[in-house]
Formats: C-alpha cells, sequence, structure tokens
C-alpha cells in the first residue's frame, strides 16, 4: 500500500516531442506529489510538485497532471529538448512514524534524440 | 553554500569490511536522509534523522547504522560489507517535516563491495 508504481521504465522521444511517464498508487494518505530530476553523476533534484486538491500543475514545459480518483499522477514535458535526458522519480509523501517520508517510484530514464 | 557534500565519492570494499559514509550538509536543516538507488528499484529510504542526536529506522536499515552527533553532519556506517550492499548511496536534508518539504540531495557515493 506504500507503494507508488512508475512506469515506462525507459522512454526515448525525439526532440520537439512530448514525454509522458506516469505514476500509480494505492494509499490514499498520500498527500503531497513531487517529481525529481537526476542527471548522471548527480543526486536527484525537486523538478516540480502538486498537492491533491489539484488536478494539474504547470511549470514551464513540465506539467504534472493529476487524477485523484484513480489514484494516479502524470509528468509531461512539451517540447522535450536533449538537456531533459535525465532519469525521472515520482514520489509521494506520507506521515509515518512520526514525521513525513517519500516514497519514490522505481525511476524512468528518458533520452530525448536531436 | 555547498549544500549537501558526501564523503567518499567511490569506494570499493570486500566482503565483511566496514566503512563509514559522511554526509555534511550547510543549510541549518533539521531532517537528514540516507538512500540507496539499485536499477530499477528507485531510492529506498534506510535511517533518517528528525534532529541533532536522533535517528530512526527507514525501509531498508538491516546492515547499516547511522549517528547523528552534530547537526550538519549524518554518518552511515556498514560494519560487514556485504554484496548486497552494493549500490549508490545519497544522502538529503530538509528543513522542516512538512509534507511539502524538499529534499535536497549530495552527489551520492558509488559502493561496491566484492
Amino acid at each position: 500500500q506504500q507503494q507508488v508504481k512508475q512506469s515506462p521504465q525507459s522512454l526515448i522521444v525525439q526532440k520537439g516531442g512530448i514525454s509522458i511517464i506516469n505514476c500509480a498508487y494505492e494509499n490514499t494518505a498520500f498527500d503531497y506529489f513531487p517529481w525529481y530530476q537526476q542527471f548522471p553523476g548527480k543526486g536527484p533534484a525537486l523538478l516540480i510538485a502538486i498537492r491533491p486538491d489539484v488536478s494539474e500543475k504547470k511549470e514551464g514545459r513540465f506539467t504534472i497532471s493529476f487524477n485523484k480518483s484513480a489514484k494516479q499522477f502524470s509528468l509531461h514535458i512539451m517540447d522535450s529538448q536533449p538537456g531533459d535526458s535525465a532519469t525521472y522519480f515520482c514520489a509521494a509523501s506520507l506521515w509515518m512514524d512520526s514525521s513525513y517520508k517519500l516514497i519514490f517510484g522505481s525511476g524512468t530514464r528518458l533520452l530525448v534524440r536531436p | 553554500n555547498a549544500g549537501v557534500t558526501q564523503t567518499p565519492k567511490f569506494r570499493v570494499l570486500k566482503t565483511g569490511q566496514s566503512m563509514t559514509l559522511l554526509c555534511a550538509q550547510d543549510m541549518n536543516h533539521e531532517y537528514m536522509y540516507w538512500y540507496r538507488q539499485d536499477p530499477g528499484m528507485g531510492l529506498r529510504l534506510i535511517h533518517y534523522s528528525v534532529g541533532e542526536g536522533t535517528t530512526a529506522k527507514g525501509e531498508v536499515p538491516d546492515g547499516y547504522n547511522v549517528s547523528r552527533l552534530k547537526k550538519q553532519n549524518f554518518l552511515l556506517g556498514l560494519e560487514s560489507a556485504a554484496p548486497s550492499q552494493t549500490s549508490v548511496y545519497f544522502c538529503a536534508s530538509g528543513l522542516l517535516a512538512g509534507h511539502t518539504d524538499t529534499q535536497y540531495f549530495g552527489p551520492g557515493t558509488r559502493l561496491t563491495v566484492l
């Protein structure tokens, strides 16, 4: 119930295309859904996040769509660029053992071809 | 500000050897975390700390110990390394326990246990 399932495992997109990464969860106690971006050899860094009372959040070319009833959320990267090539992790925040924890998805490796 | 730093960047151990990974943050954050990252499994929480002098177990704590003697430092120890502990280890820190709190990650330590 504490899992966050992420797909696809890898994704190849042409420059200018749309990249879509999907995540699903079961535990309705999750109350915050961030996406982290990780470049090779670096640590993950927060990219964009959404609260469950909002259905969509957009920051530049990055958009999170959130479907509370389906318990699914997705990251859309519009006009994908080679510089977007990275691993993307969805996550969900949960109050557990007297503190908030982040439960991460398994990651999606995105390659944007020139 | 250096943010979150980790020492060492790479290490090779033989089975049964011990070592300590050091994490330091200069952002005055209360919360610190140790994760391990394995292919196809995302980031899994090993141990965490909600303040100086405190530690708690995460999702995969077996075989690891931690200490937080100073607010800015969080140490991860492997007393008797096993090949199953081959992984990339990330330290992270956060200001508050709030569910919208951003976790800031270090660059990682790649550990190989032979």
